[in-house]
């Protein structure tokens, strides 16, 4: 079925190093897409996002990968600090803007090794 | 702003007994979502609300689980009665109308004995 998937289930790096955390999507539909962070004991908190007409796009530390070919998002995190160690999600809103409805994927857990 | 308000921050319930669970959105914020995590499903959507109206409770479990959003300010997830398997971490989400963009409230951890 249409699902958000992610390729690695835990990705352990070193301070200073840059993440690359990846996200496999299947719904060629699919417009807008989020990264989402998550805490220990805390809910999901927006990172970044971006539109389908978009392949790239950069916030403060991170960049959002598209490619829309294989249908693949990346989250690119760069000097990877402790404070970054938590659960990444990546979400996709599946109908085009008609609802704002978003489903995520299962996430991917990133450990930051000082 | 205090953000999406949850309450309680933790439910411990026994079998068979009815759980309230409790959200206030972001002032402004008309659409208002409930979420479960689990280890198994990961985040899943169970209903969301536009302008206090259910649009999509295709997510909500069985008819045990309901929702409700009598007013802009709050919205109420009942589950009667409750059972083991409810055990959860339920988030409320609101934002503003059109945008896809979620602010995520503290979450309810229900443990169900």
């Amino acid at each position: 079925g249409e699902s958000v998937g992610l390729h690695l289930p835990t990705l352990s790096v070193q301070e200073g190093d840059n993440s690359i955390i990846n996200c496999a999507y299947s719904n060629s539909a699919s417009d807008y897409f989020i990264w989402y962070k998550q805490e220990s004991g805390k809910g999901p908190q927006f990172i970044i996002d971006i539109r389908s007409n978009m392949d790239k796009r950069q916030g403060q530390r991170v960049t959002v990968l598209l490619n829309k070919t294989v249908k693949h998002l990346s989250l690119q995190i760069a000097a990877t600090q402790p404070g970054d160690s938590a659960v990444y999600f990546c979400a996709e809103n599946q109908d085009g803007g008609a609802t704002n409805k978003l489903i995520f994927g299962t996430g991917t857990l990133l450990a930051v090794q000082p | 702003d205090a953000g999406v308000i949850q309450s309680p921050r933790h439910e411990v319930t026994e079998m068979g007994q009815e759980v309230t669970l409790r959200c206030k959105p972001i002032s402004g914020h008309n659409s208002l979502f409930w979420y479960r995590q689990t280890m198994m499903r990961g985040l899943e959507l169970l209903i969301y609300f536009n302008n206090n109206v259910p649009i999509d409770d295709s997510g909500m479990p069985e008819d045990r689980f309901s929702a409700k959003m009598p007013n802009a300010s709050f919205s109420t997830l009942k589950i009667q009665p409750s059972e083991p398997r409810d055990s959860a971490v339920y988030f409320c989400a609101s934002s503003l109308p059109l945008v896809v963009g979620y602010t995520f409230g503290s979450g309810t951890r229900l443990t169900v004995v």
